[in-house]
């Protein structure tokens, strides 16, 4: 059984550019979060997808985007990148298949790291 | 103010030791607690889940305090292989479950 899978693990960015960072949830999971863990803080808490539908949002500016598709998996979008963007980018998936709302364990995958130069 | 407040560490600390770290939240809303393990350049993992009637995974004992916003984490009897950052996590559930973080502390065990 597969847990959340990550890409890509590592990648450097200029600043103003683009990146997509790409998650796959749990096998039987159907909401995916995403979290921006800057050097020594916490993780913080960027959007959830469920159903496709961008369903909370953190405090992060419009630069940040997602998507979530038909067989559960997201992205991750952010432009016009700069350099306190840089961190680790963590994917985390929860809910059973037709649940979606239930609270219950949340999985994180391994992350992607961005640097932006 | 965070909304999850830790004693960032390191805590140093020799082998078989007892360690005890803390955390206090500000939202009385909060319904679930956790604390997880960051071992360095990884991700976040679940190392337990935090009740009011306290509970206990081996070395491991955590407690809750909702009265006072306060959780705690002991370990004990300290192995080489805790060393890693442990972050306080809390979470409301309004439809959908986001997790509130600490900034973690750090806790390196030496020989």
């Amino acid at each position: 059984d597969a847990g959340v899978t990550q890409s890509p693990t590592h990648l450097i960015k200029t600043r103003g550019q683009q990146v997509t960072l790409r998650c796959s949830p749990k096998s039987g999971h159907d909401t995916v979060s995403w979290y921006q863990q800057a050097l020594g803080q916490g993780p913080q808490f960027i959007f959830q997808y469920y159903e496709e539908e961008e369903r909370q949002r953190g405090n992060f500016p419009d630069r940040f985007s997602g998507h979530q598709f038909p067989n559960y998996s997201s992205e991750l979008n952010v432009n016009a990148l700069l350099l306190g963007d840089s961190a680790l980018y963590l994917c985390a998936s929860s809910g059973e298949k037709g649940q979606g709302t239930s609270g219950n364990t949340i999985y994180f995958g391994e992350g992607s790291w961005l640097t932006v130069v | 103010r965070k909304e999850v407040e830790q004693d960032p560490g390191p805590f140093n600390v020799p082998e078989g030791a007892t360690v005890a770290f803390n955390c206090t939240y500000s939202n009385s809303a909060s319904q679930s607690f956790f604390w997880y393990r960051q071992d360095c350049r990884k991700e976040p993992k679940l190392l337990m889940s935090v009740y009011s009637s306290g509970n206990e995974d081996g070395r491991f004992t955590a407690q809750l305090n909702r009265a006072s916003q306060y959780i705690s984490l002991l370990i004990r009897d300290s192995k080489l292989s805790d060393s890693a950052t442990y972050l306080c996590v809390v979470s409301r559930y309004t439809g959908f479950q986001k997790l509130v973080f600490g900034t973690g502390t750090r806790l390196l065990v030496s020989p």
